[in-house]
């Protein structure tokens, strides 16, 4: 089973919101990821975490706010979002962070900042 | 500046025939590269690797090449399906990066019954 559940598939949020999307795994994975992608663009990474520590922060906005409560949930809290924040947010794992070890990706979740 | 690009932004192939699809990378330091296959409202979903120490990885019909010297890799899919339609990701590792992909821009395929 290599599956990496998000939730929302979609979610629509105004300027002024509070939200968060959700991940999980579990396949026993320690390294955690938040990927964003635009329309025609591959994925970008934005954050990374290795055994519930955030390892790294590819110089991503304030508003955006990941938290790992736990091996098996990945949370991204959004706050003040700009409309060209809207993206596909893809959530991934793999079993640590060291190199070689597969990156497994969830469905992503649709936002749509208006 | 991309380090890992797919110059070909689409690809139409024919039912039953082979699938070509190429990456070419500017840094050295990438020595572990995947390819993920991604449908629309999906996120990437993990194909076939390859290590810098081989120069062949075959999984049933997916085979992929890489030639370090001329800094190339490509995925060959034989034979092509219907439902091989989609945009395909090529990403890299360095071994002194931790397990950062960097992805190329993508190559939509689409098989023709």
């Amino acid at each position: 089973d290599t599956e990496v559940t998000q939730t929302p598939k979609h979610l629509v949020m105004g300027m002024t919101n509070k939200k968060s999307l959700k991940c999980e795994q579990h396949m026993g994975h320690r390294a955690m990821y938040w990927y964003k992608q635009k329309a025609k663009k591959p994925p970008e990474l934005m954050f990374v975490y290795s055994y519930e520590k955030l390892s790294i922060n590819e110089s991503v906005p304030s508003r955006f706010s990941p938290e790992c409560p736990n091996s098996s949930l990945l949370n991204l809290h959004l706050h003040a979002l700009q409309p060209e924040d809207s993206a596909l947010y893809l959530c991934a794992s793999s079993h640590n962070v060291a190199y070689g070890n597969t990156i497994y990706f969830g469905e992503g979740s649709w936002l749509t900042v208006v | 500046d991309q380090q890992v690009k797919q110059n070909s932004p689409s690809l139409s192939v024919q039912e039953g025939r082979i699938s070509i699809l190429n990456c070419d990378y500017t840094n050295s330091m990438f020595d572990y590269f995947l390819w993920y296959k991604k449908y629309p409202a999906e996120g990437p979903t993990f194909l076939i690797s390859i290590s810098s120490i081989k120069d062949k990885n075959e999984d049933g019909r997916f085979t992929v090449f890489l030639n370090k010297s001329a800094k190339h890799l490509s995925l060959h899919i034989v034979p092509s399906q219907p439902g091989d339609s989609a945009v395909y990701f090529c990403a890299a590792v360095s071994a002194n990066a931790g397990n950062m992909l960097t992805f190329g821009g993508g190559t939509r395929l689409m098989v023709k019954p």
